[in-house]
């Protein structure tokens, strides 16, 4: 399973753009890459995948590099309600799930 | 709204006692994953399972067990309870479609706690 390594916190106000950076040097090649969000005392909430390049949705961006040994999760125009710890996973088909320590988002009025 | 659901969703019980945990999944989904989170921590992974088999395994003792029922609803079971066990357990339903990494979806947990 990759290790992935994500920065402990990390402070924003509103209104910006937040870019959360996840190392993952040993992916494998069929390895896809996952970001959860989560609140206080309720689960992790899927936020985004990607495999390779960009992947956009409604809520969030995911940049992954050509060498794929890192990803950045980009969320734009941040809001109080964005304030969360967000996970990133990196694994394949049949891969356990294991999430890391996280990044503490903490958004600013 | 995640369609998966845990119960209850507090408990508190004494060391030594033993505990069942129960998860009804998303519908249309064919997996099933325990999590335990201690406070200020990630999500720690106990076990899987998948068609009503265990699908892999986290570092934790045999007196954590789980089962999955045909409808794919699942319980979590620990003996011999510790403090230590004293967390939040989270339970996530996804669908292995033998292609990329599946998605989570995750209930609002089970709150425990070992006196």
């Amino acid at each position: 399973l990759a290790k992935t390594t994500q920065p402990i916190s990390m402070d924003s106000y509103e209104g910006q753009e937040v870019n959360i950076t996840c190392s993952h040097n040993n992916i494998a090649t069929n390895d896809y890459i996952t970001w959860y969000q989560q609140f206080p005392s309720q689960g992790p909430r899927f936020i985004i995948q990607g495999y390779k390049t960009k992947v956009t949705n409604e809520v969030a961006s995911l940049f992954i590099p050509a060498d794929r040994k890192s990803s950045t999760l980009s969320l734009p125009r941040v809001s109080l309600s964005d304030t969360a710890v967000y996970y990133c996973l990196v694994g394949g088909i049949n891969n356990d799930m294991r999430f890391g320590a996280g990044t503490r988002l903490t958004v600013k009025p | 709204e995640t369609g998966v659901t845990q119960s209850p969703t507090h408990l508190i019980k004494t060391r030594g006692q033993q505990v069942t945990l129960r998860c009804s999944s998303q519908s249309g989904h064919n997996t099933v994953s325990w999590y335990q989170q201690a406070l200020g921590q990630g999500p720690q992974f106990i076990f899987q399972y998948y068609r009503e088999e265990e699908n892999g395994r986290g570092n934790f003792p045999p007196r954590f067990s789980g089962l999955q029922f045909p409808n794919y609803s699942s319980e979590l079971n620990v003996n011999a309870l510790e403090l230590d066990d004293s967390a939040l357990y989270l339970c996530a339903s996804s669908l292995k479609t033998g292609t990329g990494q599946e998605k989570l979806f995750f209930g609002s947990g089970t709150q425990l706690s070992v006196l």
